[in-house]
């Protein structure tokens, strides 16, 4: 099962920031929290991963919690492009099983002109 | 251009068939991975490889099967004993398999849509 929770669907004006949460209260100290996009009928896309600290690079910027246990991915400047389904992934960082990414149903995000 | 490529990406097939999906990378990733996702799900991990001749169950391998000869390719096989192959077939690949950082980051292919008549 996915070890987090997210809204089932959002909506964005384009231009504005679009600002999608996630839950993942049981993280353990290890785990990474990564995120993924996936537009209809197309592979997955890596956006962003962090441990604690907060991270941006050119797609986006991830804001984790003190506590860990919830983060938030940032489109600063959301476009029309940038509708799909958003996936939070906690993942361990060691091998076997315990290293895959778990997806979730994820949020769909729709960004209306 | 480097990635991963996925063909077809439409596939056909009549109940009872063996069918093979092709998955090949040019980005010198050794860890590659197969993932299965229905209408309106996640994805699931059938199975994945972090190196060549070497592949490891994920959490749906039933009725699949695969095989890891050369680094840049990673075959799945859907046999009939697989209940419902009808669905959205993901490949990926990392640089390497453990540690969460940058090198073991999965990038995905295209997707094939197996249907199954």
């Amino acid at each position: 099962d996915a070890k987090t929770t997210q809204p089932t669907s959002m909506d964005c004006a384009e231009g504005r920031a679009a600002n999608l949460p996630c839950n993942h209260s049981t993280i353990s100290g290890n785990e990474y929290v990564y995120w993924y996009r996936q537009i209809h009928s197309q592979g997955p896309q890596y956006i962003i991963h962090g441990l604690k600290n907060n991270e941006t690079n050119e797609m986006a910027s991830l804001i984790i919690t003190e506590d860990r246990k919830s983060s938030t991915l940032i489109l600063p400047h959301a476009t029309l492009r940038d509708t799909a389904v958003y996936y939070c992934i906690v993942r361990a960082n060691y091998g076997g099983s315990q290293g895959n990414l778990i997806f979730g149903k994820g949020t769909k995000l729709s960004v209306k002109p | 251009d480097g990635g991963i490529t996925q063909s077809p990406k439409y596939l056909f097939r009549k109940e009872g068939q063996n069918v093979t999906l092709s998955c090949e990378q040019n980005l010198n990733h050794d860890a590659m991975y197969w993932y299965r996702q229905d209408p309106g799900q996640g994805l699931r991990l059938i199975y994945y490889s972090q190196i060549v001749n070497d592949f490891q169950k994920g959490d749906i391998a039933e009725g699949y099967s695969v095989s890891r000869e050369k680094k840049e390719s990673f075959p799945l096989t859907v046999t009939s004993a697989q209940k419902n192959p009808t669905a959205f077939y993901l490949c990926a690949s990392s640089i390497e398999r453990p540690g969460g950082g940058k090198r073991d980051t999965q990038y995905f292919g295209p997707g094939t849509r197996l249907t199954v008549l």
